[in-house]
């Protein structure tokens, strides 16, 4: 079965700084979905960015960047010019795209705090 | 478009009661997605419905059962609950066609359970 390990419970970063949150992932599968979802303290769930297994490029969403390394498993997420919005638990997320998929499989979070 | 709406919000039960949550997914989606999640837990998948199909199950007991109805609106219903049935339970939609952004999926704001 897949994992999904954050190994940072919590970082912290100063306003307008930068910040990488690490997240690295088993799967015996070529062929997955990678997620970053925010959940501020309202508990709702937002996508941040996806990034597809087959695709060598890195995702960008305005401030938020990835970096995948397929072969070391590994999926990190880059907040530039962090901003007090952006506190919140980060989840990183993985499925496989096969039609048995289970869901999302989440890693258990990194509670990110900005310091102002 | 109107995002994903879950009913009630909140909603405190005693223990061998059952109860039964409401999801309604974004307009065109068809896959609905349920999860639990706790502090020790962490996020954990329960099921997900397509087109009024259960097409996968998470590993929890026959307790949590769920379906779909033609409008794609969902529900799981939890009988007999334990004490720690007490969780937010999530809910996620996605266009679920096969196609990869089908993959995305977008959550609703949760109905928080509480079991005494």
């Amino acid at each position: 079965a897949q994992t999904v390990t954050q190994s940072q419970p919590e970082m912290s970063v100063q306003e307008a700084e930068t910040v990488t949150l690490s997240c690295t992932y088993d799967t015996s599968e070529s062929d997955y979905y990678l997620f970053w979802y925010k959940q501020p303290p309202s508990r709702q769930m937002i996508l941040v960015i996806r990034q597809e297994a087959y695709k060598q490029q890195n995702a960008t969403e305005n401030r938020f960047s990835v970096n995948f390394q397929k072969a070391a498993k590994s999926f990190s997420l880059k907040i530039s010019d962090s901003q007090l919005g952006d506190a919140a638990m980060y989840f990183c997320a993985y499925r496989w795209s096969g039609g048995g998929a289970d869901g999302l499989t989440f890693g258990k979070g990194t509670h990110l705090i900005i310091q102002p | 478009k109107a995002g994903v709406t879950q009913t009630p919000r909140y909603l405190i039960k005693t223990r061998g009661q059952q109860v039964t949550l409401s999801c309604s997914p974004i307009s065109g989606h068809r896959s609905v997605s349920w999860y639990q999640q706790t502090p020790g837990q962490g996020l954990q998948f329960l099921f997900e419905y397509f087109s009024e199909t259960q097409r996968n199950k998470g590993n929890f007991p026959g307790r949590f059962s769920g379906r779909q109805f033609s409008n794609s609106r969902s529900e799981m219903n939890v009988s007999t609950l334990e004490l720690g049935d007490s969780a937010l339970y999530l809910c996620a939609s996605s266009l679920g066609t096969g196609q990869y952004l089908s993959y995305e999926q977008y959550f609703g704001p949760g109905t928080r359970l509480t079991v005494t």
